[in-house]
């Protein structure tokens, strides 16, 4: 079982509407969660992160946390084209150190 | 200052070069990374620096050497390279504490090796 797994999509929404990332994750310790955006052909940017069960907003996004059930998500409320990238799911474990490991991505599409 | 400096942005080397790749951060972090990412796949975690001394090596080969001569400076040292090795080379920094693990990424240095 991979450490971090995420749907890799395409999720394709239209302008306006809400998309749902989703992310599981293998480590029971694990106590820290991002998500970060990763435009096309450039470097991933932090856009939440999240330490404790319940949700956590931010503007148009909110991220979710459910230890119990080991389960990561992003709400994108008002998508527009401009959110159009790869989501990438990353946990921190710790092993001897701090260690991010990222799920595969989800690519998200919203259509004007 | 909230940026990590890479250089250079496109590198191509032959199998037989060396060549290095640098970082540079001011933001007074403590951890230093280096990840390598292909197309289309996510990051991977190669290194891991803690207060300049390495902590974590992803079973990464030989041919890539990893060095910190200080806290805000981080190089990747590439020595006969293979074709497989190309791909976009990202340095990240990170305060080192708990609930403080967020990465700053540099720009990349995009890495083709003939």
């Amino acid at each position: 079982q991979k450490e971090v797994e995420q749907n890799s999509g395409p999720l394709s929404v239209p302008e306006g509407a809400i998309a749902s990332l989703n992310c599981t994750y293998s480590d029971r310790v694990s106590q820290s969660f991002f998500w970060y955006r990763q435009y096309s052909g450039k470097s991933p940017e932090l856009i939440m992160s999240i330490y404790s069960n319940g949700d956590k907003e931010d503007g148009r996004f909110t991220a979710q946390l459910n230890k119990a059930s080991q389960y990561v998500s992003l709400l994108i409320r008002d998508s527009q084209p401009s959110d159009s990238a790869t989501y990438l799911c990353a946990v921190n474990i710790h092993t001897g150190g701090f260690k991010t490991i990222f799920g595969a991505g989800t690519r998200l599409f919203v259509k004007a | 200052d909230t940026e990590v400096t890479q250089t250079p942005k496109h590198l191509v080397m032959g199998m037989t070069n060396k060549k290095s790749l640098k970082c540079e951060q001011h933001m007074g972090h403590r951890a230093m990374y280096w990840y390598k990412q292909k197309a289309k796949k996510p990051p991977e975690l190669m290194f891991v620096y803690s207060y300049e001394k390495l902590s974590i090596n992803e079973s990464v080969p030989s041919r890539f050497s990893p060095e910190c001569p200080n806290s805000s400076l981080l190089n990747l040292h590439l020595h006969a390279l293979q074709p497989e090795d190309s791909a976009l080379y990202l340095c990240a920094s990170s305060q080192e504490a708990p609930g403080s693990e967020k990465l700053f990424f540099g720009s990349g240095t995009q890495l083709s090796v003939l």
